[in-house]
């Protein structure tokens, strides 16, 4: 039952250029996603968020897009560095009383300097 | 900054063998969960506790599993007959403000052998 997916397992990419991570859901009632960045032998971090009643949230070099009707979102991060090598993972809630998260399977980014 | 605080990072112990992770929650925050990753896998969500009380669980959360805050400031994980399964990685989180604030532990890694 894989409600949230992230096709891609891992993405590499170049200093400075762009990171895109991408995230599709299944269930209609997620009204709130996340996105958090794990390194190895520690506990998920919060980076950002958005609610559906956005289709846009920017936090410094982080900015992700949300497309309600191709149940569709994406993690931007420009200019991309070393640092943000990790894994990546998406999540999502649906905010009726339900306070759990589901999590896609992660994304692991690589930033070669 | 606050953390919520795992022990032990590790954990070996042997088939049918009850099991206790410990975690410490941030001070202030009022919800408590545990979430668990099995190896490749995607983190998902066991239960959510609060008021004292288990608010939601998932199918995993079985008669094996329960959760326990016994002084105030510790928040356990039990599980009573530990099968070859359960070997993952599980996480506590806390929040003040539900799927809005989480914080994560680093996580205690169980294998049972």
């Amino acid at each position: 039952d894989q409600q949230v997916k992230q096709n891609s397992p891992s993405l590499s990419v170049q200093e400075g250029r762009i990171s895109i991570l991408n995230c599709d859901y299944t269930n209609s009632m997620f009204d709130y996603f996340l996105w958090y960045k794990k390194y190895p032998a520690e506990g998920p971090t919060f980076l950002i968020s958005i609610s559906s009643i956005k289709d846009k949230n920017e936090d410094g070099r982080f900015t992700v897009f949300l497309n309600k009707s191709a149940k569709h979102l994406s993690l931007h991060i420009v200019p991309s560095q070393p640092g943000d090598s990790a894994v990546y993972f998406c999540a999502a809630s649906s905010q009726g009383g339900s306070e759990k998260l589901v999590f896609g399977k992660g994304t692991k980014l690589t930033v070669n300097p | 900054e606050p953390e919520v605080t795992q022990t032990p990072s590790h954990q070996v112990t042997q088939m049918g063998q009850e099991v206790i992770l410990r975690c410490v929650p941030i001070s202030n925050h009022l919800y408590f969960y545990w979430y668990r990753q099995i190896l490749g896998q995607k983190v998902e969500f066991l239960v959510s506790f609060y008021n004292n009380e288990i608010s939601e669980k998932s199918e995993i959360f079985d008669d094996q599993f329960s959760v326990e805050r016994p002084d105030g400031s510790n928040f356990t994980l039990k599980i009573r007959s530990t099968k070859l399964e359960d070997s993952a990685m599980y996480f506590c989180a806390s929040s003040d403000e539900g799927v809005y604030g989480y914080t994560f532990g680093s996580g205690t890694r169980l294998t049972v052998v």
